[in-house]
């Protein structure tokens, strides 16, 4: 069964270094999303991307949060400046059109020190 | 905007028995999707059930079930014969019919399943 692909699975970096978790999408989804988890908390929605540009985003996803499709396989999250609450799971997901579910990856773990 | 509400942080259930996991939902629109989804310890997502507010008959994925009234904005989630694997958060979560629209999710229910 297809799966969507995460990578590293647990990150380990110091407060005010920029990260990039990067993510492989199930190749015919046309849907690709960004999920964050803070321990014991819910899953928050963070950013949607369709078409090469980004197609809604919430109120985390400021400035310091930004998604590239470098190649026609990776999608990627990069965290400029990393704070301590930045500390969560991340979660890649894909779709395809129409009436399809979602699809996780397993999720980066991110932990900032 | 749409709301997801699990009313119940955790629930117990013996090994072989059935337990309910409740969802309500608020949204003004008339049709979308309901999901309930797993996390293990692992903290994988995993989709065990969707249901489409179209369809009038509920889900059923072996011995998952759903009870969606979609007057009353009730998306609620039977195990049956639960196992020890069972063990995990669920999360309910909805979405529009909308291409590519985010999930929106409660904020889950741990189930621990006694032996």
């Amino acid at each position: 069964e297809p799966e969507v692909t995460q990578t590293p699975s647990h990150q380990v970096t110091q407060m005010g270094q920029e990260v990039i978790l990067r993510c492989v999408p199930i190749s015919n989804h046309l849907y690709f999303y960004w999920y964050r988890q803070i321990l014991g908390q819910k899953v928050e929605f963070l950013v949607s991307f369709y078409n090469n540009e980004i197609s809604e985003k919430s109120e985390i996803f400021d400035d310091q949060f930004s998604v590239e499709r470098p190649d026609g396989s990776n999608f990627t999250l990069k965290i400029r400046s990393t704070k301590l609450e930045d500390s969560a799971m991340y979660f890649c997901a894909s779709s395809e059109a129409g009436r399809g579910g979602y699809t996780f990856g397993s999720g980066t773990r991110l932990t900032v020190v | 905007a749409q709301t997801v509400t699990q009313s119940q942080p955790e629930m117990s259930v013996q090994e072989a028995e059935t337990v309910t996991l409740s969802c309500t939902y608020d949204t003004s629109e008339s049709d979308y999707y309901l999901f309930w989804y797993k996390q293990p310890p692992s903290r994988q997502m995993i989709l065990v059930i969707r249901q489409e507010a179209y369809k009038q008959q509920n889900a059923t994925e072996n011995r998952f079930s759903v009870n969606f009234q979609k007057a009353a904005k009730s998306f609620s989630l039977k195990i049956s014969d639960s196992q020890l694997g069972d063990a995990a958060m669920y999360f309910c979560a909805y979405r529009t019919i909308e291409y590519g629209n985010k999930l929106v999710f409660g904020a889950g229910t741990i189930l621990r399943v006694k032996s």
